[in-house]
């Protein structure tokens, strides 16, 4: 069974502090792996997307590292603001680019100013 | 970039009655779509992917003739919540899909009194 797990379920921090939040999934044969952010009440939007053949995506303050073999990816946050306050999800595409995504519950931000 | 519209946003509907939410792509074609469902707290549970101009294909434990989804052009897609109850009240979110990813819509919240 297709599994993606998120470690911590939430987090606090203090303003200014670099973060890592973790994902790990069960099954290697992943597509692509993507971070979201979700505000609260409010959808996704999409932060960083690694292909299967690709180790880590960056995009600004954010980097996302994707471990095939370990199963594992992770989300580090630099510099971390209080607008970062979100829950983040990681999601495995599992089937190609038309497959569905597996989602983890989310990690709880909170970056306190 | 892609974009992806819902409507409504949020809605409001006594039990019994039948409620409709859109999921379009603006300004792409998307022969996929997918409908999640996401309780408080919780993650994103995928329902069904819908096909334009087939059946929609639906996830373990999801009452096919309880969700209705028609997925008539390449830009549009349907849920209707038939018979709606209390726990039904969720928060419902579509993506439509490319070639190379996924991009989500920004969610409908439906409450069922």
């Amino acid at each position: 069974k297709q599994e993606v797990t998120q470690i911590p379920a939430a987090l606090s921090v203090p303003e200014g502090e670099n973060l890592v939040l973790n994902c790990s999934f069960t099954d290697s044969a992943i597509y692509n792996l993507q971070w979201f952010r979700q505000d609260p009440g409010k959808g996704l939007t999409s932060l960083l997307l690694i292909q299967s053949s690709q180790r880590e995506q960056t995009s600004g303050r954010l980097n996302a590292s994707l471990d095939k073999s370990s199963g594992r990816s992770t989300l580090y946050i630099a510099a971390s603001q209080p607008g970062d306050s979100a829950t983040y999800l990681c999601a495995g595409t599992y089937g190609g680019s038309q497959g569905n995504l597996i989602f983890g519950k989310g990690t709880k931000l909170s970056v306190k100013p | 970039g892609a974009v992806v519209s819902q409507h409504p946003s949020w809605v409001i509907c006594k039990s019994g009655t039948s409620v409709k939410i859109e999921c379009r792509s603006l300004d792409f074609q998307a022969t996929t779509m997918f409908w999640y469902r996401q309780f408080p707290k919780q993650s994103l549970m995928l329902m069904a992917t819908s096909n334009e101009g087939s059946k929609a294909t639906y996830e373990q434990g999801v009452e096919k003739d309880k969700f209705l989804i028609n997925h008539a052009s390449l830009t549009l897609s349907t849920l209707t919540v038939t018979s709606a109850h209390p726990e039904d009240s969720s928060f419902y979110i579509c993506s439509a899909t490319t070639s190379y990813q996924q991009y989500f819509g920004p969610g409908t919240r439906l409450t069922v009194t």
